[in-house]
């Protein structure tokens, strides 16, 4: 029944280590998402994918980067990882458009050590 | 900087307590709200979508009210359950391209048996 899927559910990497994360859909939805919740912080939107076109936020690193080669799968390569970048990274997936529900993954919790 | 607020950070009740937290938001901005429930290790779980003013939605014992023209929406929960024990987020669409959602930093309840 899972509609978005992410995995690892946990990542553990090391400074400086890319490590990428991955998010699959069976909703067969056009728009993915992906979301950085830091301690205590919203949710925070770092770019998205609506079919293969990709947009980024502004204030997105350039050390975040997302790949996505077909309608069910999305990555998030982190090239080098720092401290600050341990968070909750979320997936979400949707028909694209204002009002339209989000589906979202379970996140994988990274840390960097 | 477009900034969603959500009051109490956190809230703990008796089980058959009723309860209710507001979500805050900039009136000029507005397309729809979301409301989500998120419960520990498991993915955020989308309870309503609002776009209206005046709209109020219903979902067992959860229900929602909105007021675009001062900006704020309100959750209520009737007669809590320990299963009700989640963060509850609140999102703007804002009028990004696809629906991208600014959220709020979420209200943490805890039922209490």
């Amino acid at each position: 029944d899972a509609m978005v899927i992410q995995n690892p559910r946990y990542q553990v990497t090391q400074f400086g280590k890319p490590v990428t994360l991955s998010c699959s859909q069976t909703l067969n939805h056009n728009v993915m998402y992906w979301y950085q919740q830091k301690s205590s912080q919203a949710p925070k939107l770092l770019f998205h994918y609506y079919d293969k076109d990709f947009n980024n936020e502004a204030d997105t690193p350039d050390n975040f980067q997302s790949r996505r080669p077909n309608t069910s799968f999305c990555f998030l390569d982190i090239r080098s990882p720092g401290l600050g970048d341990a968070a909750m990274y979320l997936c979400a997936t949707s028909r694209g458009g204002q009002g339209k529900t989000q589906y979202f993954g379970p996140g994988t919790r990274l840390l960097v050590l | 900087i477009l900034n969603v607020e959500q009051s109490p950070q956190s809230l703990h009740v008796q089980e058959g307590d009723s309860t209710n937290f507001t979500c805050s938001f900039p009136s000029s901005n507005f397309y729809a709200l979301h409301w989500y429930r998120w419960e520990t290790a498991k993915s955020p779980e989308a309870l309503f979508v609002m776009t209206l003013n005046g709209d109020e939605k219903k979902k067992g014992r959860i229900s929602a009210t909105l007021n675009t023209k001062e900006g704020y929406s309100y959750l209520y929960i009737k007669g809590s359950q320990p299963e009700d024990s989640a963060t509850y987020l609140c999102a703007l669409n804002y009028g990004g391209s696809q629906g991208n959602l600014i959220f709020g930093k979420g209200t943490k309840l805890s039922v209490k048996p």
